[in-house]
C-alpha cells in the first residue's frame, strides 16, 4: 500500500528555533509538493518539485524557508527561524507526472508545527 | 491566476440523506482538472471525486457525484446517503492541464453527519 510519509507528525519549537520537516515520497512519483494549511488561510502551496528540481517556490517566505529534495526519496522543508506565525499543519504530497496532466496528487498525513 | 471559491463554510446534514456543497472557480484556461477532497478529524487528505473539463459526463464514485457546469464555472459535490463517517472538511481543488499540476484549493467546507 504506497503512501506518502511525513515526520515528525507534531512539532513544538520555541521562537527562533530551526525546524526540518521530512516527506517520503510515493515511490516511483516525480512531482513532490509542500503546502500548508492555517485556519486563516486555508491549504496554500508553498513550493513544488519535479525531478528533484524546484518549479516553484514563489508561495514561500524566502527569508526563513527552503525546502529541498536531497534525492528523490526524500523531500525536505525547513524553517530557520522559526517564529510564532508559522504555526500551521504542512502537508506533503507526491504525484506522477507523465505530461499530460495525469497528476493526481496523494497527501501525506502532515506535520503539525507549534511555535511558542 | 487561478481561484476557487467555497461559500458554504459549514453545513450539516441528517444521516441517509443528500447533501450538496457548492465549489466555483475563475479561469481562462480550457483545459483543467477539477477536484475534491476530504480531510477527516485524522488531517489525512483523501481524494473523492476528479472531473476533467474536457469530458462532459459528469463524474461518479458511489455515493459521491458531481455537478460540473463547464460555462457556468461550477462544480458542486453531492453525497447521497450520508453516513456518519462523512464528517469532514471537503475542499475543492482546481489544476491546470498538460504543462503543471500545481493544485489550488478552496477554504473548504465543514460538514457534519448527524445521527
Amino acid at each position: 500500500d504506497a503512501r506518502v510519509t511525513q515526520t515528525p507528525r507534531h512539532k513544538v519549537t520555541e521562537m527562533g528555533q530551526e525546524v526540518t520537516m521530512r516527506c517520503q515520497p510515493i515511490l516511483g512519483h516525480n512531482t513532490v509538493f509542500w503546502y500548508r494549511q492555517t485556519m486563516m488561510q486555508g491549504l496554500e502551496l508553498l513550493a513544488y518539485f519535479r525531478n528533484r528540481a524546484p518549479l516553484d517556490d514563489s508561495g514561500m517566505p524566502k527569508d526563513r524557508f527552503s525546502a529541498e529534495m536531497p534525492d528523490a526519496t526524500l523531500a525536505t522543508l525547513k524553517i530557520q527561524p522559526s517564529e510564532p506565525r508559522d504555526s500551521a499543519v504542512y502537508f506533503c504530497a507526491s504525484a506522477l507526472f507523465l505530461g499530460t496532466g495525469e497528476g493526481e496528487q496523494y497527501f501525506g498525513p502532515g506535520t503539525r508545527l507549534t511555535v511558542t | 491566476a487561478q481561484t476557487v471559491t467555497q461559500s458554504q463554510p459549514e453545513m450539516s446534514v441528517q444521516e441517509a440523506e443528500t447533501v450538496t456543497l457548492s465549489c466555483t472557480y475563475d479561469t481562462s484556461e480550457s483545459n483543467y482538472y477539477l477536484f475534491w477532497y476530504k480531510q477527516p478529524p485524522s488531517r489525512q487528505m483523501i481524494l473523492v471525486i476528479r472531473q476533467e473539463a474536457y469530458k462532459q459526463q459528469n463524474a461518479t464514485e458511489n455515493r459521491f457525484s458531481v455537478n460540473f457546469q463547464k460555462a457556468a464555472k461550477s462544480f458542486s459535490l453531492k453525497i447521497s446517503d450520508s453516513q456518519l463517517g462523512d464528517t469532514a472538511m471537503y475542499f475543492c481543488a482546481f489544476m491546470k492541464g498538460i504543462n503543471n499540476n500545481d493544485m489550488r484549493f478552496g477554504a473548504g467546507t465543514r460538514l457534519t453527519v448527524k445521527p
